[in-house]
C-alpha cells in the first residue's frame, strides 16, 4: 500500500504570495489532517478534513484554508504569507479519524518564506 | 502555555545506556500516543495507550500511561545509534490529538 505522499516536497515563496500544497492520503483513508511543524512551537494542528467536510480547526488565522476532493486528497492554502509561515507541514491520514486513531503522515513540505 | 510538556528537550547518551523521557499535562486525555520522528520524515507512530496505568512494551522500549492518564513515560533499556531522533507525545481529547514540543533524542555510537 502505498503511503501518505505530500507535494512538493520543498517550497520556497516570497511575502505576500500564496502557496497550495497537495496530499494524498492512503488508499481507503477518508481523514486527512494537517500541521505545522517549527522548531520553537512544534507540531501544531491546522485542521482536519472527512468526507470533504472541514471537521476539526485548530487555532489558526482564515489566511490558512484547506480542501477535500471526491478521492479524499486534500489541499491546503495560505494566502498572503508571512516570513512566520516557513515551516514544515505535515499530512496525516487514518481510515475514519478519531482521537484514538493512528496517524499515518506524509514526509511533508518544507516552506520557506523569504 | 504548552497542553502537553515534553521533557527533557534534548538528551546526548551513549550506546547501550538507558534512559526516560516525559510527558506531562494537567489535562486529562483519552489516550496518549508516542510518535518517532527522523530528519526528513514525517512521525510515525510507535504506540498507543488507553487505559490508565497502562503499560506497554516494543522491544526494548517501555511506555506507560498514568494512573489519571495526564502523563506518560518513554523508557528504552540499552539504547542505540538506532533510537536516535525526535519522539513526540501526543494526547488524544474531543478537539483532537495534541502534540507536544518533543524530545531530541541522540544515542552515540
Amino acid at each position: 500500500k502505498a503511503g501518505v505522499t505530500q507535494t512538493p516536497r520543498y517550497l520556497i515563496k516570497t511575502r505576500g504570495q500564496q502557496v497550495t500544497l497537495s496530499c494524498s492520503p492512503i488508499s481507503g483513508h477518508r481523514s486527512v489532517s494537517w500541521y505545522q511543524q517549527t522548531p520553537g512551537q512544534g507540531l501544531q494542528f491546522l485542521f482536519e478534513y472527512f468526507s470533504e467536510t472541514q471537521r476539526n480547526k485548530g487555532n489558526f488565522p482564515g489566511r490558512f484554508s484547506g480542501r477535500q476532493f471526491s478521492n479524499s486528497r486534500s489541499e491546503m492554502n495560505v494566502s498572503t504569507l508571512e516570513l512566520g509561515d516557513s515551516a514544515l507541514y505535515l499530512c496525516a491520514s487514518s481510515p475514519v479519524g478519531g482521537t484514538n486513531e493512528k496517524l499515518f503522515f506524509g514526509s511533508g513540505t518544507q516552506l520557506s518564506v523569504l | 502555555t504548552q497542553l502537553l510538556e515534553q521533557s527533557p528537550q534534548f538528551l546526548s547518551i551513549q550506546e547501550g545506556e538507558n534512559l526516560t523521557v516525559y510527558c506531562n499535562s494537567s489535562s486529562v486525555f483519552s489516550s496518549l500516543q508516542w510518535y518517532r520522528q527522523e530528519p526528513g520524515e514525517g512521525p510515525v507512530l510507535l504506540v498507543t495507550v488507553v487505559t490508565g496505568g497502562e503499560v506497554k512494551k516494543l522491544k526494548r522500549l517501555t511506555f506507560q500511561f498514568g494512573d489519571a492518564r495526564k502523563d506518560s513515560s518513554l523508557h528504552i533499556t540499552a539504547a542505540q545509534p538506532g533510537d536516535t531522533g525526535l519522539y513526540l507525545c501526543a494526547g488524544g481529547r474531543a478537539d483532537g490529538l495534541t502534540f507536544g514540543k518533543g524530545t531530541h533524542l541522540i544515542i552515540q555510537p
